[in-house]
């Protein structure tokens, strides 16, 4: 069974730092892989989608890696801005089986 | 372009009420997925349709029962509701497996 890890829970980063999500799973079988962001009391904004043939996925600041291998995926923001803040989180995708999510990581971009 | 839309953003019900939560997409995708989220505990699979005509139970079914009446529509229903389903119900589509996923806006749901 395909579990999804996100750690830390919490961030807190002063803006424009450069900063780096986590997000590790445990069965490598994965078809891909993909990150979103919620903001509070609303549905989920799809970010970046990792095919497992991918080994990264770029949108503006945003910079997606999977690396199947060791199990894990990054998500690095790049010049960190408020508007930034928000919980990001990650799915995992074994085909057939519905995405599989971490619990989220809460980013806060202190201005 | 609308994408995924849920009905309604909020209800509340009372220990042993029934309702429908409703999703209806205008992708033409073939996959479409609920799933509860809950304070420590992320999102979890309640049902999802791989293609119209099929329905398969994920993580969390007890409790829900569910019906893709078409290509576009997925709804849920609870049939007797109770205080553990307080939560916030999302919506989800996507074309095929390994295809990218959107969200609708949720439901908020609070049982008394």
């Amino acid at each position: 069974k395909q579990e999804v890890t996100q750690i830390p829970a919490a961030l807190s980063v002063p803006e424009g730092e450069n900063l780096v999500l986590n997000c590790s799973f445990t069965d490598s079988a994965i078809y891909n892989l993909q990150w979103f962001r919620q903001d509070p009391g609303k549905g989920l904004t799809s970010l970046l989608l990792i095919q497992s043939s991918q080994r990264e996925q770029t949108s503006g600041r945003l910079n997606a890696s999977l690396d199947k291998s060791s199990g894990r995926s990054t998500l690095y923001i790049a010049a960190s801005q408020p508007g930034d803040s928000a919980t990001y989180l990650c799915a995992a995708d074994s085909g057939n089986t519905p995405l599989v999510f971490g619990k989220g990581t809460r980013l806060s971009v202190i201005a | 372009n609308a994408g995924v839309t849920q009905t309604p953003k909020f209800q509340v019900l009372k220990t042993g009420q029934s309702m429908t939560l409703q999703c209806a997409q205008d992708m033409n995708h073939n996959s479409m997925y609920w799933y509860r989220q809950d304070p420590g505990m992320g999102l979890r699979l309640i049902y999802y349709s791989a293609s119209e005509g099929t329905t398969d139970k994920g993580e969390v079914p007890n409790g829900y029962n569910v019906s893709r009446l078409n290509k576009r529509e997925f709804s849920l229903r609870l049939e007797s509701a109770a205080p553990s389903q307080t939560s916030v119900y999302f919506c989800a589509s996507r074309a095929l497996p390994n295809t990218e996923a959107f969200f609708g806006q949720g439901t908020r749901l609070t049982v008394v």
